[in-house]
């Protein structure tokens, strides 16, 4: 089956630090990739996507790489500030379900202090 | 533009009492949705989904149950709440099923079963 693997937190940053996490997967076929993120309180929101092999995925300075020999998809930013402070999830959707249902990490948080 | 909304945002329910959380989305048709849940120190689990009306898939056998009257309206229920029930219920949707195709979730319900 399909299974996520995100590095743990929590991830403590001083603002403008270079930002990475990690993120593996498993998957039959060719998924799709995702990062969303969680900002306290809130529901989950699409940060970037990449649907084939070495696609990149930017938005809001952040970027991932569809990494199909290292089944990777890890998470980076140049310089994170307080307002990145959230949880992190990197997720999947694969051919089997029809790329309708996705399969999520357990979550890293990020907190960036000033 | 599509917009999707779930309510209530937050509930407060003894153990044993009924639950109603209901979602809409608006701008599109035929999508399939999903209830998720996200327990205190632990990932996403997708509980349900749905491809059409009156279509149900269970992910995990539990104490819920979920039902969608109508083309845009998704209901998860329960008869009698347990304390393990306690977590952060997310809506989500999607149109159709292609490897280009993004989940999107709404705001989230918090529950806390006393």
């Amino acid at each position: 089956g399909n299974s996520v693997t995100q590095m743990e937190g929590p991830v403590t940053l001083s603002e403008e630090a270079f930002l990475t996490i990690n993120c593996t997967y498993t998957a039959t076929g060719y998924p799709s990739l995702f990062w969303y993120v969680q900002y306290p309180g809130e529901g989950l929101q699409l940060l970037l996507k990449a649907t084939k092999a070495d696609d990149k995925g930017s938005n809001k300075g952040f970027e991932a790489t569809y990494r199909k020999e290292t089944t990777s998809f890890h998470l980076e930013k140049g310089s994170v500030q307080v307002s990145d402070s959230a949880v992190y999830f990197c997720a999947l959707s694969g051919p089997a379900s029809g790329y309708s249902t996705l399969t999520f990490g357990k979550g890293t948080m990020l907190l960036v202090s000033p | 533009s599509q917009t999707i909304h779930q309510w209530p945002a937050t509930l407060v329910q003894p153990v044993g009492s009924p639950l109603s959380l209901e979602c809409t989305v608006e701008g599109t048709s035929n999508p399939n949705l999903y209830w998720y849940r996200q327990a205190a120190g632990r990932g996403l689990q997708l509980l349900f989904y749905s491809v059409g009306i009156g279509q149900i898939s269970s992910e995990v056998p539990q104490n819920l149950s979920a039902s969608r009257p109508q083309d845009r309206q998704f209901i998860l229920s329960s008869k009698k709440l347990l304390l393990s029930d306690s977590g952060f219920y997310l809506c989500a949707w999607v149109a159709g099923g292609s490897r280009r195709n993004t989940i999107y979730f709404g705001e989230g319900s918090w529950l806390t079963v006393v």
